[in-house]
């Protein structure tokens, strides 16, 4: 199994400009979330996805878009960048959460992405 | 609301026991996650523990949890150079979600 992948690992954009920030994962994982990174604040979660066809919104959602048309993938839009979306962007994904299982989040390496 | 708060920085030197702590709002989260993060990679899972446990060790590692307090913590054993790193507590207050603090950078000296 490959895990949770993320592409592309760098990327820059000039602000007002769109892209998609692609995230797979072949674990057959119901969950999958997108968080940002930023220095002294951890990790805050921008939208998850409960199942193919459901998103929801997380803690900082705004300026981002997201679909989830398989349980494979979950890329994340930015419509107009800005450079407020400077910041690394986590992939995860989990399974349902069962009585007595876990619902570990499983991470992917991270995009680094700057908007000037 | 959902809150996880933890120290900014630790420093210990090799061989040393480190304690790094947390703690959490939200008293209806099932699980309690450990996550490390060295330079420029992503987020490694380390250990977690369900809510109903006290404690749980793991190799060098000991999570203690106090749910009263809503205090949990992660000790490292014999601290190595290759401990050196950022640590995330984070709660899940429901699947698919999780809450983490900002990271406790721990720095070994040798």
């Amino acid at each position: 199994n490959a895990g949770v992948t993320q592409t592309p690992k760098f990327q820059v954009l000039k602000t007002g400009q769109s892209m998609t920030l692609q995230c797979a994962q072949d674990m057959n994982h119901e969950y999958m979330s997108w968080y940002r990174q930023d220095p002294g604040m951890g990790l805050r979660l921008i939208h998850y996805s409960v199942g193919a066809g459901i998103t929801d919104q997380g803690e900082v959602p705004n300026g981002y878009n997201v679909s989830r048309s398989t349980t494979e993938d979950f890329p994340l839009r930015l419509l107009s960048a800005a450079p407020s979306q400077t910041s690394v962007y986590f992939c995860a994904s989990s399974y349902s959460s069962l009585a007595g299982e876990t619902d570990t989040q499983y991470f992917g390496p991270g995009t680094r992405l700057t908007v000037l | 609301g959902e809150d996880v708060e933890q120290s900014l920085f630790l420093s210990v030197r090799e061989g040393d026991s480190s304690v790094i702590n947390c703690t959490y709002t939200d008293s209806s989260s099932t699980y309690l996650y450990w996550y490390k993060q060295e330079p420029g990679a992503g987020l490694q899972l380390l250990t977690y523990i369900f809510s109903n446990m006290d404690m749980k060790q793991d190799q060098r590692l000991t999570v203690l949890l106090n749910k009263k307090d809503k205090h949990l913590s992660l000790r490292i054993a014999d601290t190595q150079t290759g401990d050196s790193a950022i640590y995330f507590c984070a709660e899940s207050p429901y699947t698919g979600k999780l809450i983490f603090g900002q990271g406790t950078t721990l720095q070994v000296k040798p």
